[in-house]
């Protein structure tokens, strides 16, 4: 089991671009969380989904910021317009349905926006 | 509203001394509590649950609930314990964790 892949790794913005942060769970894994990390902080809760489903969207900015998980493929999460404070880096995580939390979690996406 | 406190962002010990990182939490009903821990250059895993009270890589930690704290303690540190330890918070039917900021330790040769 690869463990949970995402991609890309470092990706660098310029203010006003998008950004486009993929994430493959685990296999057999259909819960998957994004979480960001600021400088100095602790990881935060972005959103929850499972497969074609938002579950759980408290932690998302009101703005500019989405994601989806569609029944075939990664889930993506979307930064529209980025600004200098969207640079952080941020880590999708899955688990098992019945191990909620008991996550795993991928390497993380560094967003660096210019 | 719930909150994990870690009170040393930096924690340096010795091989051999033993080793406590400090997790308080606040939640009004009753929380899972997860220690997890990043190498240097690895992702984020797991380490320990509470609800699980087992020991991994010689690592214990008791949920004390009138003290609000679940400590992660070793006995006797080694050098590759040296990493980051978060210590996360799960809320009573809760999806997400909830983390403190973190405690980078340090284990001198």
């Amino acid at each position: 089991n690869a463990g949970v892949m995402q991609n890309p790794r470092h990706l660098v913005r310029r203010r006003g671009q998008e950004a486009r942060l993929r994430c493959s769970p685990m296999k057999g894994h259909s819960h998957v969380y994004w979480y960001r990390q600021l400088p100095e902080e602790g990881l935060k809760f972005m959103v929850y989904l499972q497969k074609e489903n938002i579950i759980d969207e408290s932690g998302m900015p009101k703005e500019r910021f989405s994601a989806e998980f569609p029944k075939e493929g990664p889930s993506i999460l979307r930064i529209q317009q980025v600004v200098r404070g969207d640079s952080a880096a941020y880590f999708c995580a899955s688990s098992p349905p019945s191990h909620l939390g008991e996550q795993y979690f991928g390497p993380g996406t560094r967003l660096t926006v210019t | 509203a719930q909150r994990v406190t870690q009170p040393e962002k930096l924690l340096s010990v010795f091989k051999g001394a033993p080793v406590e990182l400090k997790c308080n939490y606040s939640y009004s009903g009753s929380p899972e509590l997860f220690w997890y821990v990043q190498y240097s250059r690895q992702r984020l895993q797991l380490l320990l649950r509470h609800i699980s009270r087992e020991s991994i890589k010689g690592f214990t930690a008791d949920l004390n609930k009138g003290e609000t704290s679940f400590h992660l303690k070793k006995p006797f540190a080694q050098e590759e314990d040296s990493a980051m330890y978060y210590c996360a918070l799960r809320g009573t039917g809760a999806n997400n964790l909830f983390f403190g900021t973190g405690t980078r330790l340090t284990v001198i040769p």
